[in-house]
């Protein structure tokens, strides 16, 4: 299995770009980078998820390096309510039935005022 | 649609005691997850279900039971709650395939004493 390691925490200021990192070198090809964020108490929420090319939806964007082995979530615009922990996932298939999240400590970010 | 939706969501048990939490998805979604997340950790799959009648194991399954009757519902079963059972409990589904997104319900507090 990839394993993933992503900082502690970081911190942001509101209005400003977040970018959080997720280092992924053992990564093997059919793996996918999901990135999901639980704020306080809350399940976790989908935000977006990649193979190699970059991916950009309504709440981020994913940037994937060439040779995949590291990545980086961008939040464009961080706002208070994007205070959260934010998982970086390497996704494992188990004999091709369902889907291992292998959910790590992630990151914290704090969006300041 | 309610999408992903637990009960209870708050329960103290004493050591020894069953129960059931009760998780239900009003998606159609074949795949379900139960998840648990102990305190400032990330989460770990209990088991997992890829359809009505068909369960698995996944990496922290003692000391629970899961069934899947129906596509909807998906109860996780805890025969003799113990201390380490103390937790947070997320059931999460998924539509099917390969990157596909799982969506998560608000989670059960349980507390075993």
């Amino acid at each position: 299995d990839a394993k993933t390691t992503q900082p502690t925490s970081m911190d942001c200021a509101e209005g400003r770009a977040a970018n959080l990192p997720c280092n992924h070198s053992t990564i093997s090809g059919n793996e996918y980078v999901y990135w999901y964020r639980q704020i306080h108490s809350q399940g976790p929420q989908y935000i977006i998820h990649g193979l190699k090319n970059n991916e950009t939806n309504e709440m981020a964007s994913l940037i994937i390096t060439e040779d995949r082995k590291s990545s980086t979530l961008i939040l464009p615009h961080a706002t208070l309510r994007d205070t959260a922990v934010y998982y970086c996932i390497v996704r494992v298939a188990w004999d091709n039935y369902g889907q291992n999240f292998v959910f790590g400590p992630g990151t914290r970010l704090s969006v300041l005022p | 649609n309610a999408g992903v939706t637990q009960t209870p969501k708050f329960r103290i048990l004493k050591i020894g005691q069953s129960m059931t939490l009760q998780c239900t998805q009003d998606m159609n979604h074949n795949y379900m997850y139960w998840y648990r997340q102990d305190p400032g950790m990330g989460l770990k799959l209990i088991y997992y279900s890829v359809g009505a009648g068909i369960t698995d194991k996944g990496e922290v399954p003692n000391g629970y039971n899961v069934s899947r009757s129906t596509t909807e519902d998906f109860p996780l079963r805890l025969e003799l709650a113990a201390p380490s059972q103390t937790s947070v409990y997320f059931c999460a589904s998924s539509h099917e395939g390969q990157g596909d997104e799982q969506y998560f319900g608000p989670g059960t507090r349980l507390t075993v004493t």
